[in-house]
């Protein structure tokens, strides 16, 4: 298996552009996350799903983030209108099961000037 | 809902010494307690696991151990080597019962093994 899969992996925008970033997980794998890294904050879960259903959104920032997971192999997470503070590195992970390892892809660089 | 401190934020290490890294969790229904590794520009990977029915783990250089009592859990890599230096994380959750609980991280440890 390839692994986890995230693309792009630099994205450079404008504020108050629209931004999408994509995931493909681990074949298999039921349960798929999003983080967002900073320096500041460290890495912080966003948004969980399970089976494509979405079980814990409280840790998206605010109504600008959105998530969602249309089947089993792909999910998006869009930032609309994008913020010179959204700028930090985002992983995709997905794992098998709840209590099993979680597979991190290499992430997506985000800077919004 | 769980809190996860871990310490120190930067360590530095002469290669060949050992490094201990520290963290403490809040909610005693935690039960799963993994440690990542994170190298530059990738993401971060399992190093080693431990649940809340063990004290204790090793895997080669790597242990874990694990006070349920105390609430805290440390990861101890001996003979460190140049290859170890990365950013560390401890994480805790509850894997066990019904809530369908989020994995909770650390802030992470930057360990430089020092030549």
């Amino acid at each position: 298996d390839a692994g986890v899969i995230q693309s792009p992996r630099h994205e450079v925008t404008e504020m108050g552009q629209e931004v999408t970033l994509r995931c493909k997980p681990i074949s298999g794998h039921d349960y798929l996350f999003w983080y967002r890294q900073t320096m500041m904050r460290g890495l912080e879960l966003l948004i969980y799903f399970n089976n494509n259903v979405p079980i814990d959104d409280s840790g998206m920032p605010e109504d600008r983030f959105s998530a969602k997971m249309p089947n089993a192999s792909f999910s998006t997470l869009k930032i609309q209108p994008s913020e010179p503070r959204d700028s930090a590195v985002y992983f995709c992970a997905s794992s098998l099961n709840r209590g099993y390892e979680q597979y991190f892809g290499p992430g997506t660089r985000l800077t919004v000037t | 809902g769980e809190n996860v401190e871990q310490h120190p934020s930067t360590l530095s290490v002469q290669e060949g010494d050992s490094a201990v890294i520290k963290c403490t969790y809040s909610d005693s229904a935690s039960n799963y307690f993994p440690w990542y590794k994170q190298e530059l520009g990738k993401g971060p990977q399992l190093i080693i696991d431990i649940r809340s029915n063990v004290g204790e783990k090793k895997d080669q250089r790597i242990a874990v151990t694990l006070n349920k009592t105390a609430k805290h859990f440390s990861l101890h890599i001996t003979e460190t080597q140049p290859e170890d230096s990365a950013v560390y994380f401890c994480a805790a959750s509850d894997v066990i019962g019904n809530r369908d609980d989020k994995i909770i991280f650390g802030k992470g440890t930057r360990l430089h093994i020092l030549p």
